[in-house]
């Protein structure tokens, strides 16, 4: 593995199912993001992680959660799916928050809930 | 409110230069980022500027004027591989990263 790795690639979900996002990466870095991002809309912060044990909410948290039990991971769940959750999701990492770190991206994952 | 403004969508021509330009309103500015993303693809870093100036990185370079709230992206001699969206994200008083919708270039040969 080298950089941050995301699972699946692609899902169809029925709506009122559960999902969850995998996200992995292996640069040790403290700090974690999950994004969506619509057409016409820029990326938008779902949820956040400044360090391992410690979640944040960010502009858009409602209807997901995330955990991070560890360094390396960061899953995005879905509790109840619902067709205004089709998107693109991001995952991203940096060395550290709350200072300039540049995010790195992870390759995405398309949901659609239909 | 927060806000990052970027045009939609640009046309350049092969070899020549052209210059994305991105307008911001945000709470505090801890600097300004530029990504690239291919069609997709994940965003990638190209830039980063906090002080008022140009930064130059080999064909790409990107100007801040932190009082007029304004940066641009400057790409010369360009190449079909530089057709992409462009992303300007401003990092805020709380060191979140707020995102324009992007500029897709789209380069003619």
């Amino acid at each position: 593995i080298a950089g941050i790795t995301q699972a699946p690639t692609s899902q169809i979900l029925a709506a009122g199912r559960r999902m969850t996002l995998r996200c992995t990466q292996d640069m040790r870095h403290n700090a974690m993001y999950w994004y969506r991002q619509d057409l016409g809309l820029g990326l938008r912060l779902i949820h956040y992680s400044n360090t391992a044990g410690t979640t944040g909410k960010g502009e858009v948290p409602d209807g997901y959660s995330v955990s991070r039990a560890n360094t390396d991971d960061f899953p995005l769940t879905l509790a109840s799916a619902v067709p205004s959750q089709t998107s693109v999701y991001f995952c991203a990492s940096s060395a550290t928050s709350g200072v300039t770190d540049t995010q790195y991206f992870g390759p995405g994952t398309r949901l659609t809930v239909l | 409110g927060q806000n990052i403004d970027q045009p939609t969508e640009m046309t350049a021509t092969e070899g020549a230069i052209v210059q994305i330009n991105c307008t911001y309103q945000t709470s505090g500015f801890n600097g300004l980022f530029w990504y690239q993303q291919h069609a997709g693809e994940a965003p990638t870093f190209l830039s980063y500027n906090v002080l008022d100036g140009l930064e130059e990185k080999g064909r790409f370079s990107s100007f801040l004027s932190r009082s007029k709230g304004y940066s641009y992206l400057l790409l010369k001699e360009l190449q079909m591989k530089d057709s992409a969206s462009y992303l300007c994200a401003v990092l805020d008083s709380n060191y979140q990263l707020i995102w324009g919708a992007g500029t897709k270039l789209i380069i003619k040969p």
